[in-house]
């Protein structure tokens, strides 16, 4: 069965400052992967997916993750964070075989960003 | 495309009352997805909907719950008798036709209080 971590609950970064909200996930063989983001009261909305093909995923609002097998993660990055980023993020996963047709998502990283 | 939309946006209730969620999907999504968030918690999947067929329950959905998609379009998400421990956001989300890989877009979600 799959299962997500994302290890950090809670990270507290700088504004301009870098940023990696980290995940690993568990499963047989490799999953779609996904980062999702929510602003409080919200739902979720799609920063980024990995399918196939390159590790490096670029996504909305100059987010990018690296999928590295080895390492079961799919570490999200950002050069340069803005308040705006403030928000809890999601990592999920979803099953490839044939059926499969529901994400399991970790608990969340919540970002606080220092002005 | 307007986006997922749920309705209620909040409710609150008394133990032991039924309350109703209602979700469109974006138009031409077939599939559509119940999913419910507790506090400090991520998304878990209670149920999903090809069409208007029921294709997977979770463990989650007890008796007291139903879903239904009667045409294929909106769904709708009843409690019966509901419990303080049925405070959640429950997300409504949808995709398109394939693999899970394909994106699911989620609703803002309805939040509901049990008092």
């Amino acid at each position: 069965a799959q299962s997500v971590t994302q290890p950090d609950i809670h990270i507290t970064v700088s504004e301009g400052a870098s940023l990696e909200l980290r995940c690993n996930y568990s499963y047989g063989a490799t999953p779609y992967l996904f980062w999702y983001v929510q602003s409080p009261g919200q739902g979720l909305q799609l920063l980024l997916k990995y399918f196939s093909g390159d590790t490096l995923v670029q996504g909305i609002k100059g987010f990018e993750a690296e999928f590295k097998r080895s390492q079961s993660s799919f570490n999200l990055r950002k050069p340069s964070v803005h308040w705006s980023d403030a928000a809890e993020y999601f990592c999920a996963v979803g099953a490839r075989q044939t059926g499969a047709n529901n994400l399991f998502f970790g608990t969340g990283t919540r970002l606080t960003v220092i002005p | 495309d307007t986006g997922v939309s749920q309705n209620p946006r909040h409710k609150i209730t008394k133990r032991g009352q039924n309350v109703t969620f209602r979700c469109d999907p974006i138009s031409e999504h077939n599939r559509l997805y119940w999913y419910r968030q507790t506090l400090g918690q991520g998304p878990e999947f209670l149920t999903y909907f090809q069409n208007e067929a029921q294709l997977e329950k979770s463990r989650l959905l007890s008796d007291r719950f139903s879903a239904e998609r009667p045409k294929g379009s909106f769904s709708t998400l009843e409690i019966q008798r509901t419990e303080q421990g049925d405070s959640a956001m429950y997300l409504c989300a949808s995709s398109l036709p394939g693999p899970v890989g394909n994106t699911i877009y989620f609703g803002e979600g309805s939040w509901l209080t049990v008092v």
